[in-house]
């Protein structure tokens, strides 16, 4: 079975701070791994995602993102916020063992950046 | 060029009425994605499509849900006897392919849905 956890509902960042949004993961085999990002009354966006090799993934809008298999965690980064990345973030992984292409998606973390 | 589009934008209809809600993928996307997401919540599937079969549709809810692929591309979701209980935003995405470097999702702007 594959889960992803986001344990914080709200992340609240002063422009120009770097921002961390945090995201876990639980899967039987190795994981796919994937940031979306939603403004309001739209749909996602993608980010970025880590399949294999590095374990630091960058993506679009200066956003990256780090690996980490001992710790289960593929945690979002950017080093400073705008204002504009005010949004809700979902973090999604997959399960490369047992042939589903399903992803899964956590509850979703809404990032705030104050002027 | 073109990404996903969903129609309509917004639905709203009368509890026990049918619905359905269409989904265009991006040209050339062979896989594709129905979800739904309530407030507060993240995406929850629903069914995939590669090609034209559906290849696995367990998280549709009860058999009032189903989904069409026809020709494989376009895709409708159709919802009969609808319940209070089904309002929410329905997504649709695309992918390349399956696996690997082609199974990014790109989704559409949803279609809302509102059960009175």
């Amino acid at each position: 079975a594959q889960s992803v956890a986001q344990p914080e509902d709200q992340v609240n960042v002063a422009e120009g701070n770097p921002l961390t949004v945090k995201c876990t993961y639980s899967v039987s085999g190795n994981p796919y791994l994937f940031w979306y990002v939603q403004y309001p009354n739209r749909g996602l966006q993608f980010l970025l995602k880590y399949i294999t090799g590095d374990n630091l993934v960058k993506g679009s809008y200066g956003f990256e993102a780090e690996f980490n298999k001992s710790q289960t965690s593929f945690h979002l980064k950017k080093p400073s916020a705008l204002v504009s990345d005010s949004a809700l973030y979902f973090c999604a992984v997959r399960d490369m063992l047992g042939g589903s292409y399903i992803p899964t998606f956590g509850r979703g973390t809404s990032l705030i950046v104050h002027p | 060029g073109a990404g996903v589009s969903q129609t309509p934008s917004n639905k709203v209809t009368e509890k026990g009425k049918y619905v359905e809600l269409r989904c265009d993928p991006i040209s050339g996307h062979t896989a594709l994605y129905w979800y739904r997401q309530s407030l507060g919540q993240g995406p929850e599937f629903l069914i995939y499509f590669q090609g034209t079969g559906a290849a696995d549709d367990s998280g549709l809810p009860n058999d009032r849900f189903f989904a069409v692929r026809p020709e494989g591309s376009v895709s409708t979701l159709k919802i009969q006897r609808t319940e209070r209980g089904d309002s929410a935003v329905y997504l649709c995405a695309s992918s390349l392919g399956l696996a690997g470097s082609q199974e990014t999702q790109y989704f559409g702007p949803g279609t809302r849905l509102l059960v009175l």
